[in-house]
């Protein structure tokens, strides 16, 4: 099987830096998604991680590392709107290449 | 596109009535999915069809719940009889060209059995 853990809830001050930790259990890594969910909203992509690094897109960036099984989001200049839950997903051999989902960790900006 | 498309988007129902949820996918995607999500447990994997075809129900909570796909832009999953326990929010999601490809959700149909 497979095993994710996020940190439940953080919390920020606009404007500022926040990284959000995701650790990971699996056989047959192929993976790793960030996805962002709004209160009463779907989740929507963010970002998709398959070799060891940081990838950065705009005010976010995100980093793997295969073999410590850890992820993080990186948020920069945090605005009131990236309030929202974030969902950590990894795509392995052994869950037929099908994501699984952490519990997400909400962030709460606040001014 | 306008996406993935889900109805009802609420739905409050009576213990042991039967609910229907539907889902359009994206046309062209050939992988479908639905969710549940709830605060204890997060987002789980009920069921997921490729190419119309349910390839993994381990994540259906029991026989209550079923799935169908009858062609490539219509899914439902159907609850009955339903329980407050089900009382979810539902996503359905689908993915084009490969399965290690991002998902495009739903907006869900929030779910409520008195």
């Amino acid at each position: 099987g497979q095993n994710i853990d996020q940190p439940t809830e953080m919390t920020a001050t606009e404007g500022a830096i926040v990284q959000i930790n995701c650790t990971y259990q699996t056989s047959g890594f192929n993976g790793l998604f960030w996805y962002q969910q709004h209160a009463g909203e779907a989740p929507t992509f963010l970002s998709y991680n398959v070799l060891d690094g940081l990838e950065e897109k705009g005010r976010f960036s995100s980093f793997l590392s295969r073999s410590k099984g850890y992820s993080y989001l990186l948020l920069k200049e945090l605005q009131m709107k990236d309030s929202a839950s974030y969902l950590c997903a990894v795509s392995s051999s052994g869950g037929s290449y099908i994501p699984t989902f952490g519990r997400g960790t909400s962030l709460i900006v606040h001014p | 596109d306008a996406g993935v498309i889900q109805s009802p988007r609420h739905e409050v129902t009576e213990m042991g009535q039967e609910v229907t949820l539907r889902c359009k996918p994206i046309s062209g995607h050939d992988y479908l999915f639905w969710y549940r999500q709830t605060m204890m447990r997060g987002l789980e994997l009920l069921i997921y069809f490729n190419n119309n075809v349910p390839i993994d129900d381990s994540g259906m909570p029991e026989d209550r719940f079923s799935a169908k796909m009858p062609n490539a832009s219509f899914s439902t999953l159907k609850i009955q009889p339903s329980e407050p326990r089900d009382s979810a929010v539902y996503f359905c999601a689908s993915i084009g060209a490969g399965v290690g490809n991002e998902q495009f959700f739903g907006p869900g149909t929030r779910l409520t059995v008195l």
